[in-house]
Formats: C-alpha cells, structure tokens, sequence
C-alpha cells in the first residue's frame, strides 16, 4: 500500500469557522509533512513531523496548528483563516532515510475561504 | 536561502525528447528529486540523485552536476500523458524545497 489519503478533498469555510483536514498513511513511514500550494506555484512547506513531533515550523501562522495523533495520523487545525489561505493543502510521508528522499503525496484537500 | 531556476514553459512533439533544467545558488543539500503533477493532481516521484551523475528510470533519466549547480530531468519518447508540471526540489534533511515548476506540454 503506497496511498497517503486526505479528507475531505474540497473544503470551504468562512473565516471565523473552524476546521479539521486529515491524512492517513499505512505504510509505515515516521516522517509526514504538511504543503501549501497555490495555483500555478510549486508546493511550499509548513510542517515536518518526525517519528510524531513536530521537527520542522516554517514560520507559519499560528492559524494553522498540526497534530500528529499517531504515526499514521497527521492533522490540520484551522481556525480565523484569511480568504488568502484559500489554498490546496497537501499531505506527504516519507521513510526515515535511507529511502526518505522519496516522497508520497496524498491527493491534496482544495479550501477555499470566504 | 536556497534559489532554484527552472523555465517556465516547454513545448515538445509527441515521441520527441525533451530536457527540463534545474539550476540552483546553494550548497549543503543531500540530492536532488524530481516531482510530476498534472493538473488536478498530487505531486508523483520520478527521481533522485545523491550522487553526481545520470539515474535512469525507463522513459525518464535524471543528472546532478553538484560542480555547476545544476540538473536537469530527461524525458524520452514523449507521450501526450506527460503533459504535466515538474519540480525540481532540493533535499535538506526532511527538508524538501522546490523549484518553481516547468509546464511541459506534448503537442500531437
């Protein structure tokens, strides 16, 4: 099982609404990553957890809070979001290197915020 | 901070071969990856390079030259699937930061 699954796929919420984006992968991978990508643009980095703690914070707003549940589980918490957070926001896990150099993205969940 | 260049657009016939490039200003890396996303879609992986030199994978090879800051992905006997972006993307320890993407499109 290579899938890295993320609900719900589409996602809209005002901007005083708050709201959960969830990720799950079974293959046994310690290392999962929250991106940003806008339109057009490469996906961006948010948040790295390693073996269930958080190891990378790119300076992100603190309107978005992560949760690592367990090693399979990877949570989004928003809340307060701003109509330029209307982003798809990708999940990815990766093995703990060796092999960390390849990354499985899950099919993303597309917010838009009004 | 770290800087990748990649073109924005390439045009390619089917069956044709075609060479995304990848330069970036900085050092410290462990290899460098490649990503496919169509529209629509996730990233997929295509390739890795730790080392100096070209991995090949099927229709697809890639190359690091850490000596000149730069790679490329080669795509052979191109297909009207391949139309897609690619990203070029560093490797810092879990750290993953990506190129701006290069839109190939496969014309018939």
């Amino acid at each position: 099982d290579t899938e890295v699954t993320q609900t719900p796929k589409h996602l809209v919420m005002g901007m005083t609404n708050k709201k959960s984006l969830k990720c799950e992968q079974h293959m046994g991978h310690r290392a999962m990553y929250w991106y940003k990508q806008k339109a057009k643009k490469p996906p961006e980095l948010m948040f790295v957890y390693s073996y269930e703690k958080l190891s990378i914070n790119e300076s992100v707003p603190s309107r978005f809070s992560p949760e690592c549940p367990n090693s399979s589980l990877l949570n989004l918490h928003l809340h307060a979001l701003q109509p330029e957070d209307s982003a798809l926001y990708l999940c990815a896990s990766s093995q703990d290197s060796p092999g960390g150099e390849t990354q499985y993205f899950g099919p993303g969940t597309r917010l838009l915020v009004l | 901070g770290q800087s990748l260049e990649q073109p924005s657009e390439v045009t390619a016939v089917e069956g044709a071969i075609v060479q995304i490039n990848c330069t970036y200003q900085t050092s410290g890396f462990y290899g460098l990856s490649w990503y496919q996303q169509h529209d629509g879609g996730a990233p997929t992986f295509l390739s890795y390079n730790a080392l100096d030199g070209l991995e090949e994978t099927g229709r697809f090879s890639s190359f690091l030259s850490r000596s000149d800051s730069y790679g490329y992905l080669l795509l052979q006997e191109l297909q009207m699937k391949d139309s897609a972006s690619y990203f070029c993307a560093l490797l810092y320890g879990q750290n993953f930061v990506f190129g701006p993407g290069t839109r190939l499109s496969v014309l018939p």
